[in-house]
């Protein structure tokens, strides 16, 4: 099964950037897509990054994402942070093998 | 716009069963799979099962597969799950979700029903 590992937890101050990680284990990156979804407390989830670095219209460009075939890893970054991205972030892709949707644990962004 | 709004959210008892509908506006209901997707107290989203755009396909999560079943009615635009054999464990919220490209790229999102499954 494919697995996806994100740190629990990123904190960083206002104005810096952060990025995120998303480690996959048991599938491969190289056969599909990663999306990353933002979502704040008591709101559904939205996407801010599509096919692994594609940003949706509406979504500041800021947010950047990446992938490293060889390491079977992706990232999230976001520039120039704001309070207003607090929120919980989680990588996703799809598993060939059995056509299954995969999420990553989720990372909680602090901005302080 | 594309809306998705779900309904059918509750309390229940293990062992007892829930409808989850979601109805859909805004776009070619026929042309996109659909999703479940649940966030559980402290573990983060889950996906819960698919269906294709002809509910000719369905696929389901490990953890509720022979339990939930997931439906569509494209003359209504709707889509539904049904969940039987209720477990404490899937007390979550319930989104259902629009794929855009049938690889779990999920472009939109309905605002959640509550499920609470306790004795």
């Amino acid at each position: 099964n494919f697995v996806l590992t994100q740190p629990h937890s990123v904190s960083e101050s206002p104005g810096r950037t952060v990025t995120i990680s998303c480690t996959g284990s048991g599938g491969s990156f190289a056969s599909t897509s990663v999306q990353w979804y933002q979502q704040r407390p008591g709101s559904a989830p939205t996407i801010v990054i599509h096919d692994d670095d594609q940003r949706p219209s509406g979504v500041p460009d800021r947010f950047s994402g990446s992938t490293d075939s060889s390491a079977n890893s992706a990232s999230l970054t976001i520039s120039g942070l704001k309070t207003e991205d607090e929120a919980d972030y989680y990588c996703q892709s799809y598993d060939t093998y059995n056509s299954h949707v995969v999420f990553g644990g989720g990372t909680k962004l602090t901005v302080l | 716009q594309v809306q998705l709004v779900e309904s059918g959210g509750g309390v229940a008892q293990p062992g007892r069963s829930l409808r989850l509908s979601c109805a859909a506006s805004g776009f070619t209901f026929r042309s996109y799979g659909l999703h479940w997707v649940r966030r559980t107290p402290g573990k983060g989203l889950e996906w819960v099962a698919l269906v294709s755009s002809d509910g000719s396909e369905k696929y389901y999560a490990g953890s509720v597969k022979g339990r939930f079943t997931i439906s569509r009615d494209n003359s209504k635009s709707t889509v539904y799950v049904q969940m039987n054999s209720l477990r404490v464990e899937d007390t979550a919220v319930y989104y259902c979700a629009r794929d855009r490209d049938g690889y779990g790229n999920f472009d939109f999102w309905g605002q959640g029903t509550l499920v609470t499954v306790s004795p």
